[in-house]
């Protein structure tokens, strides 16, 4: 596709459900970034994938946040048992290489809110 | 830990004026400086910025970016209505890092008729 996919756009669940989100990047983009933006904050990184390499999971909050990539395409971002400081929106970026080298390009990301 | 601070933190001007948004940086083994200006949804991007590019113009848009100051500025001339947005600034690291971006918290600019 010309840019980077995410879906759903808006997800609206309870509290203690888990949700999947899921990021198409750009075809021909070897790397994909997850981040969060709260409300009325800066993005805060939380996984990275790039080709067959382990993933860099540093920025991932808790361990109810986890994230896989299949080879080069698709990702899905995973949240169990919600909770409302959850809430945010969830972008997906993919870079051609690494992202210091080559800008990373985001989708329009996928608003969640926990009740 | 990496950090990324912009100022100001909103900014209100008219159509036609002429803006500078501001971004320092602390990072370890600084790679590059990016803007990007964010609507209602995907932040899109305008510059990106390194050792061997330390200054970008595109239309109205222009950045330079301050190796020895770690700072980097975001010039807009005049200014539009379009020109509305939350403006992005975000750093890159080499080694472990990967590329990631550490983000400032944005400045929001407002242009009125």
């Amino acid at each position: 596709g010309a840019g980077v996919s995410q879906s759903p756009s808006n997800k609206v669940t309870e509290k203690g459900k888990d949700v999947e989100l899921r990021c198409d990047p750009i075809s021909g983009h070897t790397a994909l970034y997850w981040y969060r933006q709260r409300l009325g904050q800066g993005l805060e990184f939380l996984i990275y994938f790039q080709g067959n390499s382990a993933p860099d999971k540093s920025g991932l909050p808790s361990d109810r946040f986890s994230a896989e990539r299949t080879g080069e395409s698709v990702s899905t971002l995973t949240i169990q048992r919600t909770q409302q400081e959850d809430s945010a929106v969830y972008l997906c970026a993919s870079s051609f290489g690494q992202g210091y080298s080559q800008p990373q390009h985001f989708g329009d990301g996928t608003r969640l809110s926990i009740l | 830990e990496d950090k990324v601070v912009q100022s100001p933190l909103s900014l209100v001007v008219h159509e036609g004026d002429t803006v500078t948004l501001n971004c320092s940086y602390e990072v370890t083994n600084f790679r590059s400086l990016l803007w990007y200006k964010q609507e209602k949804k995907a932040p899109t991007f305008l510059f990106m910025l390194t050792s061997s590019g330390i200054e970008k113009k595109s239309g109205r848009l222009s950045s330079i970016l301050d190796k020895k100051e770690l700072s980097s500025i975001l010039n807009i001339t005049a200014t539009q209505t379009g020109d509305s947005a939350i403006y992005l600034c975000a750093a890159t690291a080499g080694g472990t890092s990967y590329g990631k971006l550490t983000f400032g918290q944005g400045t929001i600019l407002t242009v009125h008729p």
